[in-house]
């Protein structure tokens, strides 16, 4: 069965931290990896990663997959209250959009 | 011009009655997806609808019966209701099944049965 993990739980921060978020997986047909930020309501995507080694960035967040060692991580540099969320990782596997999500990471950053 | 709409926002019932939940989007996707987050915040799919045709259907009690009337729409009907199905309903979509497409979630619908 496909499996997500995500580490850690938990995350206070303060203001202007850097944070770095950690997602591993084990998936028979590999696909895509996704991040996903939940705030209040619904998930808002962040990343899709398909290749290894190749960094995507937006802003001050930036993720970076690795399909050797079945991982990926998000950064983010000089945190904001703003970025105090759940950040769900995610993995898409098969033919179709069969998407299974993490137990998420919630990050909070205190000023 | 809400992308994905989802009602209601909220759902308090009783247990042993029957409910639906009503998702739309207007942003011409083709596939439509169900979820369910629970207390602890895991988000598991539960159907997937693609031009109005069921793709994906996960290990889910046949309480809940999806229904989808066009490709816009994807109804989620629930009869005799359990303590247990007292979660975050997640309606999403995407442009396509292809797992290149990202999915574009609703507000989510509270459903508490008591």
């Amino acid at each position: 069965e496909d499996k997500v993990v995500q580490s850690p739980l938990s995350l206070v921060v303060h203001e202007g931290d850097t944070v770095t978020l950690n997602c591993s997986y084990e998936v028979t047909n590999f696909r895509s990896l996704l991040w996903y930020k939940q705030e209040k309501k619904a998930p808002t995507f962040l990343f899709m990663l398909t290749s290894s080694g190749i960094e995507k960035k937006s802003g001050r967040l930036s993720s970076i997959l690795d399909k050797k060692e079945l991982f990926s991580i998000l950064n983010i540099t000089a945190t904001q209250t703003g970025d105090s969320a759940i950040y769900l990782c995610a993995m898409n596997s098969g033919g179709y959009q069969k998407v299974t999500f993490g137990t998420g990471t919630k990050l909070q950053v205190i000023p | 011009d809400t992308a994905v709409s989802q009602t209601p926002k909220y759902l308090v019932t009783q247990m042993g009655n029957d409910k639906s939940i009503k998702c739309e989007q207007n942003l011409g996707h083709d596939t439509m997806y169900w979820y369910k987050q629970d207390s602890k915040k895991f988000l598991k799919i539960m159907f997937s609808y693609n031009n109005k045709e069921l793709i994906i259907n996960e290990t889910v009690p046949n309480r809940f019966s999806p229904k989808s009337p066009d490709k816009a729409h994807l109804n989620l009907h629930i009869n005799s209701l359990e303590l247990g199905d007292s979660a975050v309903y997640f309606c999403a979509s995407s442009l396509g099944i292809d797992t290149s497409y990202e999915q574009y979630f609703g507000p989510g619908t509270r459903l508490t049965v008591t």
